[in-house]
């Protein structure tokens, strides 16, 4: 199986901060990686898909980049409506293995 | 609009069964893979199942292996998740989710998740 290990597991910062955050996959998944947010008591909801492509109606402070076993999502500017917690998801292959998860937290 | 409805959560004895159901709407149902996520109380997101457009293709993680089952009738356009042998582990909020496009890809659309809570 192949296991993602996402950096760091907590993130705390301020309105306007750039920010980033690292998935790194076990073994080379090309670029078949995915990003979502979710919020308390909500669903997931997808951000990034093929590593860089901006989901329909995802805001562009959001971007991802990477492939093979290294990625990274960077939120430009963050906003109130960012705070949450952000998770990496590899599709390359079975298991569909997700990251543990980051917490964007107010600083 | 991709409407997906869970219904079949609650409580169950450990070793108990439970079947989940998911409605679709809003799209060609038949045409689309379909899962199963689920994420335990203040934990992370674990991906449960996997079933392709016409059944021929089934995956599970290997927490649920033999025990869980996932089926689809693409007349009713309805996903399922049949639990059995249920331990206290598998308490947690399970969310049914399309792929984002035709032919398997990552998810894109999800319910907003049934309760299952697993506890004597």
């Amino acid at each position: 199986d192949i296991q993602m290990t996402q950096s760091p597991s907590t993130l705390s910062a301020s309105v306007g901060d750039r920010v980033t955050i690292t998935c790194r996959a076990s073994q080379s998944i090309s670029s078949w990686l995915a990003w979502y947010q979710q919020k308390p008591g909500k669903a997931p909801k997808l951000l990034i898909y093929k590593a860089s492509s901006l989901e329909t109606g995802v805001p562009s402070r959001f971007s991802g980049s990477g492939s093979g076993t290294e990625f990274t999502l960077t939120i430009s500017s963050l906003q109130p409506d960012d705070f949450a917690t952000y998770y990496c998801q590899q599709y390359n292959s079975y298991p569909r293995t997700f990251g543990q998860g980051t917490k964007v937290d107010i600083k | 609009e991709v409407q997906l409805v869970e219904s079949g959560g609650g409580l169950v004895n450990p070793g108990g069964s439970l079947r989940l159901s998911c409605a679709a709407s809003g799209f060609i149902f038949s045409s689309y893979s379909m899962n199963w996520v689920r994420q335990a109380p203040g934990k992370g997101l674990e991906w449960v199942s996997s079933i392709s457009s016409s059944s021929s293709y089934i995956y599970y993680a290997d927490s649920v292996k033999g025990r869980f089952t996932i089926s689809r009738d693409n007349a009713k356009n309805s996903v399922y998740l049949q639990m059995n042998s249920l331990r206290a582990e598998d308490t947690a909020v399970y969310y049914c989710a399309r792929d984002r496009l035709v032919g398997g890809t990552t998810v894109a659309y999800w319910g907003q998740g049934t309760l299952v809570t697993v506890s004597s």
